[in-house]
């Protein structure tokens, strides 16, 4: 079954560093996404993509987020200057266009981000 | 702002028994409902939807209820199993946006005890 793929699974930086979690979406997916979760609280909206731009982002995308979908099939996350805050786990999902209401997004396993 | 809620963290239940999830919803532009389950140190798994237009899906052992009126809506689980242990998180999108996100509620803890 086609799968998403999130590289690392874990990852400790220091504040202030810039990191970049990378996603390889499901191949034939048009929507992309990142959510992340900080422990005990709920999975929250990052950043929707769609057609080589963001269609949607929350408050917390702030100007230290980015993404790129820089060669057709990664999709990346930077965080510019990490905060102490932006521990979280980062998940990554792709869809296909109008499946979701039927079958959901698909979910990578995630990204640990440990800033110390 | 919590429009998806889950208002039991955790909930225990005997093998073979039914295990009920529920979630209500506060935004009246919501018109479909997810339920995603996850295993630690994975992502969620999309598990059943349901429509605003419908007030019953079912798939299997898992059957979501939807009370349009009350915005509440329920999962069940007939018969529980152990595999079943889990977070289940409720979620909700607006299908009429051109990018279907998902507003998660906060998840509960389903322990399915053999």
């Amino acid at each position: 079954e086609p799968e998403v793929t999130q590289t690392p699974s874990h990852q400790v930086t220091q504040m202030g560093q810039e990191v970049i979690l990378r996603c390889v979406p499901i191949s034939n997916h048009l929507y992309f996404y990142w959510y992340r979760q900080i422990l005990g609280q709920k999975v929250e909206f990052l950043v929707s993509f769609y057609n080589n731009e963001i269609s949607e982002k929350s408050e917390i995308f702030d100007d230290q987020f980015s993404v790129e979908r820089p060669d057709g099939s990664n999709f990346t996350l930077k965080i510019r200057s990490t905060k102490l805050e932006d521990s979280a786990m980062y998940f990554c999902a792709s869809s296909q266009q109008g499946a979701v209401v039927y079958y959901g997004y698909t979910f990578g396993s995630g990204t640990r981000l440990t800033v110390v | 702002d919590q429009q998806v809620k889950q208002n039991s963290p955790s909930l225990s239940v005997q093998e073979g028994r039914i295990s009920i999830l529920n979630c209500d919803y506060t935004n009246s532009m919501f018109d479909y409902f997810l339920w995603y389950k996850k295993y630690p140190a994975e992502g969620p798994t999309f598990l059943i939807s349901i429509s605003s237009i419908k007030d019953k899906n079912e798939d299997g052992r898992f059957t979501v209820f939807l009370n349009k009126s009350a915005k509440h809506l329920s999962l069940h689980i007939v018969p529980s199993q152990p595999g079943d242990s889990a977070v289940y998180f409720c979620a909700a999108t607006n299908s009429g946006g051109s990018n279907y996100k998902l507003t998660f509620g906060k998840g509960t803890l389903l322990t399915v005890n053999p």
